[in-house]
């Protein structure tokens, strides 16, 4: 057990909505990243936030957007889902912002009808 | 642009010694990574190595970099069944920032 949780673990809907997954970091970790792992893309960089800041942005579409609260959470909302955003989403945390020591949480499965 | 390759699949015996590689494009890479994904698990970072490094070695995990071909390698000594899993190689420029991850490798261990 990493430390991290994301919830949910499975998430099932259909085109054109919107979701959001969330992610808890590690107590004391300020560093929080988001990847998606499909078997179209691979493992893609999404974005990192470090203590409530944006930090570092990789491919994230325009249509998701995510954001780290005040307590160290974090969301991820995808918006307009289309079938390609079925992936597995992954959390991780560091308590630095270099990503040297990054503790992922077990993914949220979405799947896009 | 940044682009990292991997070969696909590896299998090697138990006991011997398995080496994954990698080759990157990006000469500005500082940071370089390996990941381990076990079956039906999440990501694990493994290791990694700063570009002012040729090599870092920890327990049965050595990695070694080769900056003028842009090549990087994991080597596990003494595999063990435990070590079957995907292993991904990434890259990034700056510190801890927009990483680029290569395919994965396949590492089957045979008993």
């Amino acid at each position: 057990d990493s430390g991290v949780t994301q919830t949910p673990k499975h998430l099932i809907t259909a085109t054109g909505q919107r979701v959001t997954l969330r992610c808890s970091p590690r107590s004391g970790d300020l560093s929080v990243y988001w990847y998606q792992q499909s078997l179209d893309q691979g493992l893609q960089f999404l974005i990192q936030y470090y203590n409530g800041e944006e930090r570092a942005k990789g491919n994230i579409l325009e249509r998701f957007s995510a954001q780290q609260f005040p307590d160290l959470h974090s969301e991820l909302n995808l918006s307009s889902l289309e079938l390609g955003d079925s992936a597995l989403y992954f959390c991780a945390s560091s308590v630095d912002p270099g990503g040297e020591t990054q503790y992922f949480g077990p993914g949220t499965r979405l799947l896009v009808l | 642009g940044e682009d990292v390759e991997q070969s696909l699949f590896l299998s090697v015996r138990e006991g011997d010694s398995s080496v994954i590689n990698c080759t990157y494009t990006d000469s500005s890479s500082t940071y370089l990574y390996w990941y381990k994904q076990e079956p039906g698990a999440g990501l694990q970072l493994l290791t990694y190595i700063f570009s002012n490094m040729d090599m870092k070695q920890d327990q049965r995990l050595t990695v070694l970099l080769n900056k003028k071909d842009k090549h990087l390698s994991l080597r596990i000594a003494d595999t063990q069944t435990g070590d079957s899993a995907i292993y991904f190689c990434a890259e990034s420029i700056r510190y801890g920032q927009n990483f680029v991850f290569g395919p994965g490798t396949r590492l089957s261990v045979l008993p």
